[in-house]
């Protein structure tokens, strides 16, 4: 079966630290991979996204997020966290027809 | 360019009731789908429109039905409301078989 597991429901990082925010995936064949992320009452914005190549992948505001195979892991990362950054993220993966969401992360940013 | 707009942003219906809900793609998008996201959870797809036609539906009732203009606009339809249909209602666009999607704000519906 196809699904997706963010494992922390909530994170709560300082200002200025690093971040990283776990996924793991089932899926039967090479998956696209993305990350999105969702400000309260607004609809999911695309922070990055892997379709093949490269492993490590670059987005925007600063995240990255790398593709491991053998773990069947795609795990978001920013190396210095802004208050700005606090919002709901979600790991999804599809191919093609349709998009299959994780649960979410919620990351709160404390001073 | 205005990117995915939906209305209305939010509704409040009672059980048995109908409601519809509208979506406009991004521009140059042909490709609508439509998911609904429970409040603490992810979203779930509901089904894709493409050249007028569903193409791939998930797991939900035939209470929920869709439609796709030619204009690549698009409507959900949910028939027989029940209080667990209480959601944020997800309209994506892409261009076909581009696994890029761009999401709309989503309308907040409510039943009572």
């Amino acid at each position: 079966a196809q699904s997706v597991t963010q494992p922390d429901i909530h994170i709560t990082v300082s200002e200025g630290a690093s971040l990283e925010l776990r996924c793991n995936y089932s899926y039967g064949a090479t998956p696209y991979l993305f990350w999105y992320v969702q400000s309260p009452g607004q609809g999911l914005q695309l922070l990055l996204k892997y379709f093949s190549g490269d492993t490590l992948v670059q987005g925007i505001k600063g995240f990255e997020a790398e593709f491991k195979r053998s773990q069947s892991s795609f795990n978001l990362r920013k190396p210095s966290v802004h208050w700005s950054d606090a919002a709901e993220y979600f790991c999804a993966v599809g191919r093609l027809f349709k998009t299959i969401f994780g649960a979410g992360t919620r990351l709160f940013v404390k001073a | 360019d205005a990117g995915v707009t939906q209305s209305p942003t939010h509704l409040i219906k009672t059980r048995g009731q109908q409601v519809t809900l509208r979506c406009s793609p991004k521009s140059g998008h042909d490709t609508v789908s439509w998911y609904q996201q429970a409040l603490g959870q992810g979203p779930q797809f509901i089904f894709q429109y493409y050249e007028e036609e569903e193409r791939q539906r998930g797991n939900f009732p035939d209470r929920f039905s869709g439609h796709q203009f030619p204009n690549y606009s698009s409507e959900l339809n949910v028939n027989a409301l029940l209080l667990g249909d209480s959601a944020l209602y997800l309209c994506a666009s892409s261009q076909w078989v581009v696994n890029e999607q761009y999401f709309g704000p989503g309308t907040r519906l409510t039943v009572t």
